[in-house]
């Protein structure tokens, strides 16, 4: 099993719509979550961290569940801009390496 | 202030040859790691370097190495290459490691061919 699977999608929406991608990651002792975001060959950039009680920057909510091992995000009225790849991630605390998922591919369309 | 820089951007190189990837954290990021980027794939990762020591190592064969400098800044070294060994890799910098200290702030990657 890998250490974090997401649904590849692609997720194909028309703008102004809510979307949610999940993930679910396999190592319980896992401490610190984060979704990056990816652009067609860009590198990926950190879109948000998440946190146990969830949290939510604009339009852009991520939600944690420990005891399911399960991370979401929740993207709102969506722009074409968010057109990307999000990746799912998570580390150990020890901070010895960032485990990426796939990631889930999103594109807005007008 | 300036990000994450790696050089080169792109690279081709043929199969058994060996390549010298750069990279210069953020200022002030003590932590350097490198991941490998195929397409369709999430990045692996390869090491992770802090104040100079190797802090992790990813599951990849003993043909690449890395190294931290004193100024923080890194190499990542592959030899006898292989057509497999073609991605994107990436260098990411963060604070330290650990916590919130471990938030890695990627660069633009090399591009790496091999044929």
């Amino acid at each position: 099993r890998k250490e974090v699977e997401q649904d590849p999608g692609p997720f194909n929406v028309p703008e102004g719509a809510t979307v949610a991608f999940n993930c679910t990651y396999s190592n319980s002792a896992s401490q610190s979550f984060f979704w990056y975001r990816q652009d067609c060959r860009k590198e990926p950039k950190l879109l948000m961290s998440v946190y146990s009680s969830g949290n939510e920057d604009g339009r852009f909510t991520a939600q944690l569940n420990r005891a399911s091992q399960y991370i979401s995000l929740l993207i709102r009225d969506s722009k074409l801009s968010d057109s990307a790849t999000y990746l799912c991630v998570v580390n150990r605390n020890s901070g010895y390496a960032l485990n990426f998922g796939k990631g889930t591919s999103l594109l807005v369309t007008p | 202030d300036a990000g994450v820089t790696q050089s080169p951007t792109h690279l081709i190189k043929t199969r058994g040859q060996h390549v010298t990837l750069r990279c210069s954290p953020i200022s002030g990021h003590k932590s350097v790691s490198w991941y490998q980027q195929v397409l369709g794939q999430g990045p692996q990762f390869i090491f992770q370097y802090y104040e100079k020591e190797e802090r992790g190592r990813g599951n990849f064969p003993d043909r690449f190495s890395a190294r931290q400098f004193p100024n923080y800044s890194s190499e990542l070294n592959v030899n006898a290459l292989l057509l497999g060994d073609s991605a994107l890799y990436l260098c990411a910098s963060s604070l330290g490691v650990g916590g919130i200290g471990n938030i890695q702030y990627f660069g633009a990657g090399t591009r790496l061919s091999v044929l």
